[in-house]
């Protein structure tokens, strides 16, 4: 089983829709959760951190659910600019205090005008 | 403000040709530096990670190393480049302890032929 899994998409969604991603992790003790933002050939870029109550940065709401393992992104009212590849990402902090963060292959979104 | 530079951008070689990428980062002290490989449509793998000086974990064994010969400054190198080694590798870096994520340089493309 994969560490992140997420849906690989694409996703093709008319602007102004609201859509979802979501992602599974398989290590219960993973300590901290992110979601990445990659345009193509670029770099990825982080889109926000999400929290064990679930946190909103304007048109983008992230939720964690520890028991399942699961992570959702939210986008609502989706602009074009918000096409790219979102990438769920996972952190482990060892004994040591090294993080080391685990990448899901990420979900293509393209948003239609 | 912090900074990370990664170079070259994009590189062409040979097969059986050496490797060097070099990546620095301004603006902290002793952070967590990061190598990862990106292959053309696939996720972000973890290749080696530093804490310190001198200091480096391999994550997948392969014909790459990497070094850390100053606080900021982290190495990717191979002697003997192979075709599957193309991809877009990534530097990233983060304050340890603080739980914010990466910071990922430009990366650099890298097309053995």
């Amino acid at each position: 089983r994969k560490e992140v899994e997420q849906d690989p998409g694409p996703f093709n969604v008319p602007e102004g829709a609201t859509v979802a991603f979501n992602c599974t992790y398989s290590n219960s003790a993973s300590q901290s959760f992110f979601w990445y933002r990659q345009d193509c050939r670029k770099e990825p870029k982080l889109l926000m951190s999400v929290y064990s109550s679930g946190n909103e940065d304007g048109r983008f709401t992230a939720q964690l659910n520890r028991a399942s393992q699961y992570i959702s992104l939210l986008i609502r009212d989706s602009k074009l600019s918000d096409s790219a590849t979102y990438l769920c990402v996972v952190n482990l902090i060892s004994n040591f205090g090294n993080e080391k963060l685990t990448f899901g292959t990420g979900t293509r979104l393209t948003i239609i005008p | 403000s912090q900074t990370i530079h990664q170079w070259p951008a994009t590189l062409v070689q040979p097969v059986g040709s050496p490797l060097s990428l070099e990546c620095t980062v301004e603006g902290t002290s002793n952070p967590n530096l990061y190598w990862y490989r990106q292959a053309a449509g696939r996720g972000l793998q973890l290749l080696f990670y530093s804490v310190g000086i001198g200091q480096i974990s391999s994550e997948v064994p392969q014909n790459l190393s990497a070094s850390r010969p100053q606080d900021r400054q982290f190495i990717l190198s191979s002697k003997k480049l192979l075709l599957s080694d193309s991809g877009f590798y990534l530097c990233a870096w983060t304050n340890r302890g603080y739980n914010y994520g990466y910071t990922f340089g430009s990366g650099t493309r890298l097309t053995v032929v």
